[in-house]
């Protein structure tokens, strides 16, 4: 079957670097993203890895492992209104294209 | 300002009603998703189209009939909903199916059905 896990909760402190990991077990796999949400908001995209490496986009940052089923997303230099939830999302190619959701991180940024 | 637009953005109704989501894109894009986010329970794919035609369905009951008449429109048919069905129901766009670097999510319609 095809399972994604993330830790539910993680707390960090303005200024610093915080590190999301996202494990993921899929056959057929075409893509993780990470998508950013605020309470009561819509999730807001932010990156999409189909290749090993590492992908940078300002303060944000996004490695993925096909081989070990790994993501993390790197936050750097933390802001308050980075607190929200992090959504890991795997797109595997069975039967047709599927997407699935891990249920998320919240981030706590404290002063 | 996201470029796609839901309506209506809250909806009661109960479970022997028929209603409509729509959604509305003003990207230009030819993918269109609906997911479904209920509490505490990760984000749910519904259905894709990808230039007018579906290219998924993950296992909706049938009580959801999606509706795409072209690449800027998307509907959600409900009938016969049950109460389990009450969700935060949100409408995605992205330039194409097979290249989902973008995609733009909707604010969302919040259902209640009772």
């Amino acid at each position: 079957g095809q399972n994604i896990d993330q830790p539910t909760e993680m707390t960090a402190t303005e200024g610093a670097i915080v590190q999301i990991n996202c494990t993921y077990q899929t056959s057929g796999f075409n893509g993780l993203f990470w998508y950013q949400q605020h309470a009561g908001e819509a999730p807001t995209f932010l990156s999409y890895n189909v290749l090993d490496g590492l992908e940078e986009k300002g303060r944000f940052s996004s490695f993925l492992s096909r081989s070990k089923g790994y993501s993390y997303l790197l936050l750097k230099e933390l802001q308050m209104k980075d607190s929200a939830s992090y959504l890991c999302a795997v797109r595997a190619l069975g039967g047709g294209f599927k997407t699935i959701f891990g249920a998320g991180t919240r981030l706590f940024v404290k002063a | 300002e996201t470029g796609v637009t839901q309506t209506p953005r809250h909806l009661v109704m109960g479970m022997t009603n028929k209603k409509s989501l729509k959604c509305e894109q003003h990207l230009g894009h030819n993918a269109m998703y609906w997911y479904k986010q209920s509490a505490k329970k990760p984000l749910e794919l519904m259905f894709v189209y990808n230039f007018k035609e579906q290219t998924e369905n993950n296992s909706v009951p049938s009580r959801f009939s999606p509706e795409c008449p072209n690449s800027s429109h998307l509907f959600l048919h409900l009938h016969t909903l049950q109460p389990e069905d009450s969700a935060l129901y949100l409408c995605a766009s992205s330039p194409h199916r097979d290249r989902q670097e973008t995609q733009y999510f909707g604010p969302g319609t919040r259902l209640l059905v009772l």
